[in-house]
């Protein structure tokens, strides 16, 4: 079946520093990844859009500068948190949307997440 | 602007009582409507969608109708369990815009005692 990996699972950082996550696809191919940000006592946001050959697509209040993301092929992305600061922290989805393993294009596929604490 | 409202924060219930969760949604088109559930430790998965207005959509017991007139799609479950206790999320997805690009409500926690 259609799954999607995210690591690491938890992650701490001190003030300043970045964090690089990671998203796989696995049983089909992920055509377009969107990365979300969930904090603290609030929803979903998204942060981006990435589909293969197109330009990435950033949220207001989200930048290529602060969140920087690559999507070299269908199975993989990845996402950095440059400086993180306390207003990052939260939980880091990825969900994947695409082609092959029978499933339809409009369906997405969420990781676990990558929970970030910034000390 | 576009958004997801669920007015309920946190739900506890018995084993075997009726849920009811809140969802209604703002936008100009015709989205899709989803509700995601997330188990603690996880992310959420996808419980049900529904793409045309008036249609139910259902799964592992659990049901929401798209309102377009009340613009609303409650999620309803006829005697929950235990294992339903999760935090539910209703989404939208506007028409024409990519899969992956959905607008969250806040989610409702829902607890069920034994």
């Amino acid at each position: 079946g259609a799954l999607v990996y995210q690591y690491p699972r938890r992650t701490i950082c001190k003030s300043g520093t970045s964090m690089r996550m990671e998203c796989q696809a696995v049983g089909f191919q992920a055509t377009s990844v969107a990365w979300y940000r969930q904090s603290p006592q609030k929803t979903f946001e998204l942060i981006a859009l990435s589909t293969v050959n197109s330009a990435i697509k950033y949220e207001q209040n989200f930048t290529q500068e602060k969140f920087p993301i690559s999507h070299p092929n269908l199975s993989f992305s990845s996402m950095t948190v440059l400086n993180a600061y306390l207003e990052d922290r939260g939980l880091y989805l990825c969900g994947a949307a695409g082609q092959g393993g029978g499933i339809s294009n409009e369906r997405l596929f969420f990781g676990h997440g990558t929970k970030l604490s910034v000390l | 602007g576009d958004s997801v409202i669920q007015m309920q924060g946190q739900v506890t219930l018995s084993e075997n009582d009726f849920l009811f969760i809140n969802c209604t949604y703002s936008t100009t088109g015709y989205p899709t409507l989803f509700w995601y559930v997330q188990y603690s430790g996880e992310g959420p998965q996808l419980l049900l969608q529904v793409t045309t207005a008036n249609n139910k959509g259902s799964s592992r017991g659990f049901e929401a109708t798209y309102d377009k007139g009340t613009t609303s799609f409650h999620l309803q479950k006829t005697s929950v369990q235990e294992i339903d206790s999760a935090v539910y999320y209703c989404a939208m997805r506007e028409r024409g815009s990519s899969g992956n690009k959905l607008i969250f409500g806040i989610g409702t926690l829902l607890s069920v005692k034994p």
